[in-house]
């Protein structure tokens, strides 16, 4: 069965560094992964995804990804966060096929201190 | 172009009641999921439709909740009878097809003392 790990619970970062919060994932085959974030009080946002071709994929608000097959990783990344960046994030994994039923992580929440 | 909507936006009920859920995807979508996410973890899928059929119901408790989508567009979720353990808030989702990334409504948070 595939699964997803968000290893911190939160990630707190200045204003106008660089951010990265961190996913592994386990499934067999070749994995479909995306990332969601979810702002108080309303539903989750598309922000990218991987299916296949480029391991940085580029996404929505300046946010990009790493695929990384060896470590079976795709972090995401922020050059340069903003206090607008603050919600919680979640990665998720395909459950095989490009059925697109996903299986999300438990979510890191990100602070971004002014 | 209208999102996801979803209602009520709120809901609290006693054990061994009654509740249903209600989502109206965006317009064209064949594609709807309804996830639950409980306090402190990720959304886990319910149940997903293309168009009025059910294509994978394996995580949704049959013993108590019910879920159908009228005419490939409206869907309503339903729990009887609820328990403490269903609080959580329920998460509508549609996309144009099953190879297409999700777009969420806002959802509903349900509370069962």
């Amino acid at each position: 069965a595939q699964s997803v790990a968000q290893p911190e619970d939160q990630v707190n970062v200045a204003e106008g560094n660089p951010l990265t919060v961190k996913c592994t994932y386990s499934v067999s085959g070749n994995p479909y992964l995306f990332w969601y974030v979810q702002y108080p009080n309303r539903g989750l946002q598309f922000l990218l995804k991987y299916i296949t071709g480029d391991n940085l994929v580029k996404g929505s608000y300046g946010f990009e990804a790493e695929f990384n097959k060896s470590q079976t990783s795709f972090h995401l990344k922020k050059p340069s966060a903003l206090v607008s960046d603050s919600a919680l994030y979640f990665c998720a994994v395909d459950s095989g096929a490009g059925s697109y039923q996903l299986t999300f992580g438990k979510g890191t929440k990100l602070s971004v201190i002014p | 172009e209208a999102g996801v909507a979803q209602s009520p936006r709120y809901k609290i009920i006693e054990k061994r009641q009654s509740v249903a859920f209600w989502c109206n995807p965006i317009s064209g979508h064949a594609t709807l999921y309804w996830y639950q996410q409980i306090l402190g973890q990720g959304p886990k899928l319910l149940i997903q439709f293309q168009n009025n059929g059910v294509v994978d119901d394996s995580q949704l408790p049959k013993d108590r909740f019910s879920a159908e989508r009228l005419k490939g567009v409206d869907s309503t979720l339903k729990i009887q009878p609820a328990k403490l353990e269903d609080s959580a808030v329920y998460l509508c989702a549609s996309s144009p097809g099953p190879v297409y990334e999700q777009y969420f409504g806002p959802g509903t948070r349900l509370t069962v003392t």
